[in-house]
């Protein structure tokens, strides 16, 4: 157990439909990534928050979005669904982000748009 | 521009030694760190190099070259539980790892 914990476990929407991941971090932890990983992306960085504060955007779409709470949590929004976001969505949380940045991961959350 | 390589499929049996390379391109790169994640499950840290050499872990062992952009982890005893993917993820001027496809270790009995 790396002390991160994602919910829902699973999620089966409709296209169109907006969704909400959330996201709590490992005690401590002020650092939170969003990360997507599907077969013929591979592992792909979203977007990272630290204490708060937006800090490094990857790859993420516009009709995504996320937001970390004043108790450190993230929530990860996704709207306008699409097929091609069916994938499984990770978060990790590290203790900060400067050099050895162990980053440690939720199960992650399974996303099946139909 | 950033850039990562590592082979999609290695197979080896069970007691063996393998390699599994990796090269990359990572504008102000400041270091290299792998992960494992079995079928499913979440990706977990293994090790973090940020200085030429190699650093050991147990039977695992990591490699950097600066120089070359290149690394490589070595897995020794093999055992069928280290059947999973492997990523390397070097860490540019933003420290955030970046992760690719990784590499696919089948171990075979």
């Amino acid at each position: 157990d790396s002390g991160v914990t994602q919910t829902p476990k699973h999620l089966i929407t409709a296209t169109g439909q907006r969704v909400t991941l959330r996201c709590s971090p490992r005690s401590g932890d002020l650092s939170v990534y969003w990360y997507q990983q599907s077969l013929d992306q591979g592992l792909q960085f979203l977007i990272q928050y630290y204490n708060g504060e937006e800090r490094a955007k990857g790859n993420i779409l516009e009709r995504f979005s996320a937001q970390q709470f004043p108790d450190l949590h993230s929530e990860l929004n996704l709207s306008s669904l699409e097929l091609g976001d069916s994938a499984l969505y990770f978060c990790a949380s590290s203790v900060g982000f400067g050099g050895r940045n162990i980053q440690y991961f939720g199960a992650g959350t399974r996303l099946s748009v139909l | 521009g950033q850039s990562l390589e590592q082979p999609s499929e290695v197979t080896a049996v069970e007691g063996a030694i393998v390699q599994i390379n990796c090269t990359y391109q990572t504008s102000g790169f400041y270091g290299l760190s792998w992960y494992q994640q079995h079928d499913g499950g979440a990706p977990t840290f293994l090790s973090y190099n940020a200085l030429d050499g190699l650093e050991e872990t147990g039977r695992f062992s990591s490699f950097l070259s600066r120089s070359d952009s290149y690394g490589y982890l070595l897995l020794q005893e093999l055992q069928m539980k280290d059947s999973a993917s492997y990523f390397c993820a070097p860490s540019g001027g933003s420290y955030i790892p970046t992760f690719g496809r990784g590499t696919s270790l089948i171990v075979h009995p």
